[in-house]
């Protein structure tokens, strides 16, 4: 168990609809990444908060948005979904020093499917 | 920018032998961490082992060691004895703080170890 939690682990919705991703990080960890795991395009970085503040960010779709609220946590928002957004959604943390020579603890990932 | 390779696709391994997965790195940065992550087929991220930049021994976690060679830019995965539940994806990835400091994958090495 890496000590991050997302819900739900698998989601199942239609093409057009909005649905979040929740993520919880390990106890302590200031720093939040999300990720997108698809077939065709391997683990892309999305976006990062540190203590709640946008760090950085990816190849993100402006459909998609996400916060990291004053207790951590941390969700991902995606609207008006396409077929092509079914894919593994995972949230890492870091520890505060959220430097290079850190390690990132991966949830189990959201497996979200757009029929 | 930052990018990381992973030539082997997949590969096979008899049970109880060493497999080498092979990733090299391309960065201008001189302070990075290295690190490889195990997908097993149920979905999850697992750390398995960090090198650091400036480490001038390589790093090692029970079954698993990393063959560093930094002239190289190369970062290879050891396991030894391998063993049925270390099939799996093996994805080596970098952070660096000219990239700010997030996590960029390699495309991922599928191992099968056959009994």
């Amino acid at each position: 168990d890496s000590g991050v939690t997302q819900t739900p682990k698998h989601l199942i919705t239609a093409t057009g609809q909005r649905v979040t991703l929740r993520c919880s990080p390990r106890s302590g960890d200031l720093s939040v990444y999300w990720y997108q795991q698809s077939l065709d395009q391997g683990l892309q970085f999305l976006i990062q908060y540190y203590n709640g503040e946008e760090r950085a960010k990816g190849n993100i779709l402006e459909r998609f948005s996400a916060q990291q609220f004053p207790d951590l946590h941390s969700e991902l928002n995606l609207s008006s979904l396409e077929l092509g957004d079914s894919a593994l959604y995972f949230c890492a943390s870091s520890p505060i020093t959220q430097g290079p020579h850190t390690e990132a603890f991966f949830g189990q990932g959201t497996r979200l499917t757009v029929v | 920018a930052q990018k990381i390779t992973q030539t082997q696709p997949g590969m096979f391994v008899q049970e109880k032998e060493a497999v080498t997965l092979d990733c090299t790195y391309d960065t201008s940065d001189q302070s990075y961490g290295l690190f490889w992550y195990k997908q097993p087929s149920s979905g999850e991220m697992i750390f398995l082992i960090y090198q650091g930049s400036y480490d001038e021994q390589n790093a090692t976690e029970g079954r698993y060691s990393l063959n560093f060679q930094k002239a190289r830019k190369s970062a290879n995965l050891v396991i030894s004895a391998s063993q049925l539940g270390d099939s799996a994806m093996y994805f080596c990835a970098m952070r660096d703080r000219a990239a700010g400091n997030k996590l960029t994958f390699g495309g991922g090495t599928r191992v099968l170890v056959k009994p």
